[in-house]
């Protein structure tokens, strides 16, 4: 049981430069989610997909674009690098396991763009 | 929109003492979950802790606990007999209760506190 994980691990683009950051979990879990974090700050919400087929913005989704592929896969795309995408990226999924709704995360994308 | 704050950037605390981590959140709900994420150097995101708003009892896991006042909107973690594998960024997050509304699912995030383990 792998979890939630990601590829690749660590990339460098070049300014306006494309590539897509692919995530998939194992847990059957309905829930996706993408975050960004930068040095100094907390993780924040880039897009989300409640359920496969459904994906949303959250709080920085400017300069992404999202696909929930099937139930596991949840693909991170940037068109154009800018240098202020410089961070590194973490996917979660979350099931539906009440009393509590925890997110797992993968281990994260550390994305450079020169 | 929910905000999150952790008011101490670095935390340091001598091996087998208690240190607490401080977090408070702003939120006009009433129903919600509050977590705290240890990310250690290899930057996986582990949960520690979580709590539901609506229990009164805070919640404990092992040498982790939580003091939670829900009037003042603090949610403080406690280590008690500090190891030097609790040598961490610790986040504190927050999520809505509602989970047929748009913030389904959605974690807030506070900056995270660095903490030291001096042997």
């Amino acid at each position: 049981n792998a979890g939630v994980t990601q590829t690749p691990k660590f990339q460098v683009l070049k300014t306006g430069q494309s590539m897509t950051l692919q995530c998939a979990q194992d847990m059957n879990h309905n829930s996706m989610y993408w975050y960004r974090q930068d040095p100094g700050m907390g993780l924040r919400l880039i897009y989300y997909s409640a359920s496969e087929g459904t994906t949303d913005k959250g709080e920085v989704p400017n300069g992404y674009n999202v696909s929930r592929l099937n139930k596991r896969e949840f693909s991170l795309r940037l068109e154009s690098a800018a240098p202020s995408q410089t961070s590194v990226y973490f996917c979660a999924s979350q099931g539906q396991v009440l009393p509590i709704e925890t997110q797992y995360f993968g281990p994260g994308t550390r994305l450079l763009v020169l | 929109a929910q905000t999150v704050t952790q008011s101490q950037p670095e935390m340091s605390v001598q091996e087998a003492e208690t240190v607490t981590l401080s977090c408070t959140y702003d939120t006009s709900e009433s129903d919600y979950y509050l977590f705290w994420y240890k990310q250690p150097p290899s930057r996986q995101m582990i949960l520690v802790i979580r709590q539901e708003a609506y229990k009164q009892q805070n919640a404990t896991e092992n040498r982790f606990s939580v003091n939670f006042q829900k009037a003042a909107k603090s949610f403080s973690l406690k280590i008690s007999d500090s190891q030097l594998g609790d040598a961490a960024m610790y986040f504190c997050a927050y999520r809505d209760g509602n989970a047929g509304g748009t913030s389904y699912g959605k974690l807030t995030f506070g900056q995270g506190t660095i903490l030291t383990v001096h042997p």
